[in-house]
């Protein structure tokens, strides 16, 4: 069946340091690929989206290409700031439910 | 600010106790869904909707029952509350199209004593 794996954490970065954030899916036909993101206390947001192969899904600093070729769809973001501190999630959709992989602790120190 | 509204946000019950999780939408949106999320922040399906009077259970199996009277309405029950209810609980809601992005309220944070 449809799965995700993401990288286990939790990863700790210095301020404005390069984050990437592994995420690998198994599916069958053409799912569509998502980022959440969960702040201390809150539910989940969606942080970006990509519908279909080499599409790049973008927000707040926040860059993931589907890569088909790899089964890839890696969280990057050039700078991270304290305020990025939060558990990531990254989510397959395929048959009209989502799969979310098991999340990833990130904390950002000043 | 959230469009979906979960209460209460927290809730410490006794063992034996009968609650009811409460999960309202006012975005019009067909899909709704409960999801359990342990200490190590894993989500797990329990119960969705696709609509009034539909209701399945998730990939996780679940002692709560839910029901969807109305759209916009999704409460979740537990019978009786025992410890290993203790979690996070987890509304979302989403349109009907299947790359529809999942909506999530702010969660119910239940300990049982």
């Amino acid at each position: 069946g449809d799965s995700v794996t993401q990288m286990e954490g939790p990863v700790t970065l210095s301020e404005e340091a390069f984050l990437t954030i592994n995420c690998t899916y198994t599916a069958t036909g053409y799912p569509s690929l998502f980022w959440y993101v969960q702040y201390p206390g809150e539910g989940l947001q969606l942080l970006l989206k990509a519908t279909k192969a080499d599409d790049k899904g973008s927000n707040k600093g926040f860059e993931a290409t589907y890569r088909k070729e790899t089964t890839s769809f890696h969280l990057e973001k050039g700078s991270v700031q304290v305020s990025d501190s939060a558990v990531y999630f990254c989510a397959l959709g395929n048959t009209g439910k989502l799969i979310f992989g098991q999340g990833t602790t990130l904390q950002v120190k000043p | 600010e959230a469009d979906i509204y979960q209460t209460p946000r927290y809730l410490v019950i006794g063992t034996g106790k009968k609650i009811t999780l409460e999960c309202s939408q006012t975005m019009g949106h067909d899909k709704m869904y409960w999801y359990q999320q342990d200490p190590g922040m894993e989500l797990h399906l329990i119960h969705y909707s696709y609509g009034v009077n539909s209701t399945e259970k998730g990939d996780l199996s679940s002692e709560s029952t839910v029901s969807r009277i109305r759209t916009e309405h999704f409460p979740l029950t537990l019978e009786s509350a025992r410890p290993s209810h203790t979690s996070q609980y987890l509304c979302a809601s989403s349109g009907l199209g299947r790359n529809s992005p999942l909506h999530f309220g702010n969660g119910t944070r239940l300990t049982v004593t």
